[in-house]
């Protein structure tokens, strides 16, 4: 079975500060990985994902996240937070050996931007 | 534009009572999923369709029921509510089965069981 886990609930970080919304996963074979943003009261919104090539994915927002395999990780990163960036974030995973395709979301990491 | 809607946006019931969640999408994707939201649990899959007439149960079925008679919509049902039911309910559609696709979320509807 396939798990994603995000170990902080919250994560609190000064405007201008550098941000990181840790993620790691567990699944049997290639992961696909996802990040996804949620602002209050409105739906989630595709924010990168990691499938193949360079460890290093870029995204909406200036947000980036590094894909780790050695780690199993799938940190979501921003080198200078906006107050604006304050929502919910969601981590989800997909393997390739997956026969119905299916994402696995993450339990959701709160982080809030302090002017 | 294209779009993903989902009414009603907010929604009271009561325990035992049927409802129906309304799930539409102007992207004319094949695939349509519905999650629930909660706190601490993230986001559970609770049905998914690969087209018309095709539908396939997710990790959280019980209670739940779709159907997917065109390509635009997947209303989800509650059979007999139950105050377990309340919850945060997203739709999503994605355009092809495979690894990298992405899925695209509608705005949710909060459902309160009383």
């Amino acid at each position: 079975a396939q798990s994603v886990a995000q170990p902080e609930d919250q994560v609190n970080v000064a405007e201008g500060n550098p941000l990181t919304v840790k993620c790691t996963y567990s699944v049997s074979g290639n992961p696909y990985l996802f990040w996804y943003v949620q602002y209050p009261n409105r739906g989630l919104q595709f924010l990168l994902k990691y499938i193949t090539g360079d460890n290093l994915v870029k995204g909406s927002y200036g947000f980036e996240a590094e894909f780790n395999k050695s780690q199993t990780s799938f940190h979501l990163k921003k080198p200078s937070a906006l107050v604006s960036d304050s929502a919910l974030y969601f981590c989800a995973v997909r393997a390739n050996n997956n026969a119905g395709n299916m994402l696995t979301f993450g339990g959701g990491t709160r982080l809030m931007v302090k002017p | 534009d294209a779009e993903i809607t989902q009414s009603p946006r907010h929604k009271i019931t009561e325990t035992g009572r049927q409802v129906t969640l309304a799930c539409h999408q102007t992207w004319n994707h094949n695939n349509m999923f519905w999650y629930r939201q909660d706190l601490g649990h993230g986001l559970r899959l609770i049905h998914y369709s690969y087209g018309v007439q095709d539908t396939n149960k997710g990790e959280v079925s019980d209670g739940y029921s779709v159907s997917r008679s065109n390509t635009e919509d997947l209303p989800l049902t509650l059979e007999s509510a139950a105050s377990s039911q309340t919850s945060v309910y997203f739709c999503a559609s994605s355009a092809y089965v495979g690894v990298g696709e992405t899925q695209y979320f509608g705005p949710g509807t909060r459902l309160l069981v009383l």
